[in-house]
């Protein structure tokens, strides 16, 4: 079954760090979403992508993220300089259309622990 | 209102049992509504779509009340894997994002 993948499934960095969540999306999906789950708390929407721009995203999604979707196949999350805040587990997701008509699959996830 | 509001419960059921899991939304003009499981530390995964008429997917029925803007999820016949955190979600504002509430956490016990 085609599966969402991304790696690292743990990054630990140190504070003011830059880091690059990495995932490749199922191979014939358009829709690629970044989400966060800080623990214990609900999944938080970041951004979505589409036709290879930002279609939304939301009030998380500040000047130090970004995405990109550097070749075919992958669709990163950047963020240049972390904080203690930013520990999380973030998701990756994609979908063949827009996802509130169609199902959106999410990968595995990347711990971020940021020290 | 929270935005998608569910009882964290958790629910603790003996193997066999029938339990049911509610959410409220706060905009009465969202179109699409899901309930996802997620397993502890893992992805959420889609479990059902709940349509307006509600429907019905094996041991598991959702249900639609736009008027009190509440959707619901019921598991008859609780399995010992259904043990598990169910996600309420709603793509609340017609875009990109899906909303999810905190989850409900289901225990079944044998």
């Amino acid at each position: 079954e085609p599966e969402v993948t991304q790696t690292p499934s743990h990054q630990v960095t140190q504070m003011g760090q830059e880091v690059i969540l990495r995932c490749v999306p199922i191979s014939n999906h358009l829709y690629f979403y970044w989400y966060r789950q800080i623990l214990g708390q609900k999944v938080e929407f970041l951004v979505s992508f589409y036709n290879n721009e930002i279609s939304e995203k939301s009030e998380i999604f500040d000047d130090q993220f970004s995405v990109e979707r550097p070749d075919g196949s992958n669709f990163t999350l950047k963020i240049r300089s972390t904080k203690l805040e930013d520990s999380a587990m973030y998701f990756c997701a994609s979908s063949e259309g827009h996802s509130g008509d169609t199902e959106a699959f999410f990968g595995q996830g990347t711990r971020l622990t940021v020290v | 209102r929270k935005e998608v509001e569910q009882d964290p419960g958790p629910f603790n059921v003996p193997e066999g049992a029938t339990v049911a899991f509610n959410c409220t939304y706060s905009n009465s003009a969202s179109q699409s509504f899901f309930w996802y499981r997620q397993d502890c530390r893992k992805e959420p995964k889609l479990l059902m779509s709940v349509y307006s008429s509600g429907n019905e997917d094996g041991r598991f029925t959702a249900q639609l009340n736009r008027a009190s803007q509440y959707i619901s999820l019921l598991i008859r016949d609780s399995k010992l894997s259904d043990s598990a955190t169910y996600l309420c979600v709603v793509n609340l504002y017609s875009g990109y994002a899906l909303n999810f509430g905190k989850g409900t956490s289901l225990l079944v016990t044998p």
